[in-house]
């Protein structure tokens, strides 16, 4: 498998401009995370799919954010307008949850570096 | 509120000796303790994990030790390698919540040749 691929690797953008950023996950995987990776706040869940449905969202930081998931092997998450403290890098995970013994630990993608100018 | 802490941002050791990160949570309903470790310009890579009904786990030169009462937990790598040089991030899982991972800041180990 060729595991969680993130597209694009780096976005720059304008301040205003919508930015979407695109995750595949680990095919069979029921669960989907969306990361964001700043200096001042470590590793933040933004949010959480289970079996495509959104389950946890209280990390999108504002209404500017949304994310989807059409199927299960597609996730998108769109900032519109972008600003300039939206820069970080974001990262999305699958994992596979289960019953008890058929967890899997989460698999993160390599991350799509955002700079918005 | 951070929920998981890791107090030490950076950390360096000598090849050959003992690396001791740390890593404390205030959340005492967590089930399941992660370390993760990241290269620059990669995604974090699951490492070495804990149960909460246990107090250590080990794989090769990594143990994993969880202190309960302490909340605390921590990852030691011996002997430490060039190649352990990298930021290692703590998680911790609610029960019944899926794989969804709260982390602590990150602590950047530097392994001197």
């Amino acid at each position: 498998d060729a595991g969680v691929i993130q597209s694009p690797r780096h976005e720059v953008t304008e301040m205003g401009q919508e930015v979407t950023l695109r995750c595949k996950p680990i095919s069979g995987h029921n669960s989907l995370f969306w990361y964001r990776q700043t200096m001042m706040r470590g590793l933040e869940l933004l949010i959480y799919f289970n079996n495509n449905v959104p389950i946890d969202d209280s990390g999108m930081p504002e209404d500017r954010f949304s994310a989807k998931m059409p199927n299960a092997s597609f996730s998108t998450l769109k900032i519109q307008p972008s600003e300039p403290r939206d820069s970080a890098v974001y990262f999305c995970a699958s994992s596979l949850a289960g019953p008890a013994g058929r967890n899997t630990e989460a698999f993160f993608g390599q991350g799509t570096r955002l700079t918005v100018v | 509120d951070q929920q998981v802490k890791q107090n030490s941002p950076s950390l360096s050791v000598q090849e050959g000796r003992i690396s001791i990160l740390n890593c404390d949570y205030t959340n005492s309903m967590f089930d399941y303790f992660l370390w993760y470790k990241k290269y620059p310009a990669e995604g974090p890579t699951f490492l070495i994990s804990i149960s909460s009904i246990k107090d250590k786990n080990e794989d090769g030169r990594f143990t994993v030790f969880l202190n309960k009462s302490a909340k605390h937990l921590s990852l030691h790598i011996v002997p430490s390698q060039p190649g352990d040089s990298a930021v290692y991030f703590c998680a911790a899982r609610y029960p019944n919540a899926g794989n969804m991972l709260t982390f602590g800041g990150g602590t950047r180990l530097m392994v001197k040749p």
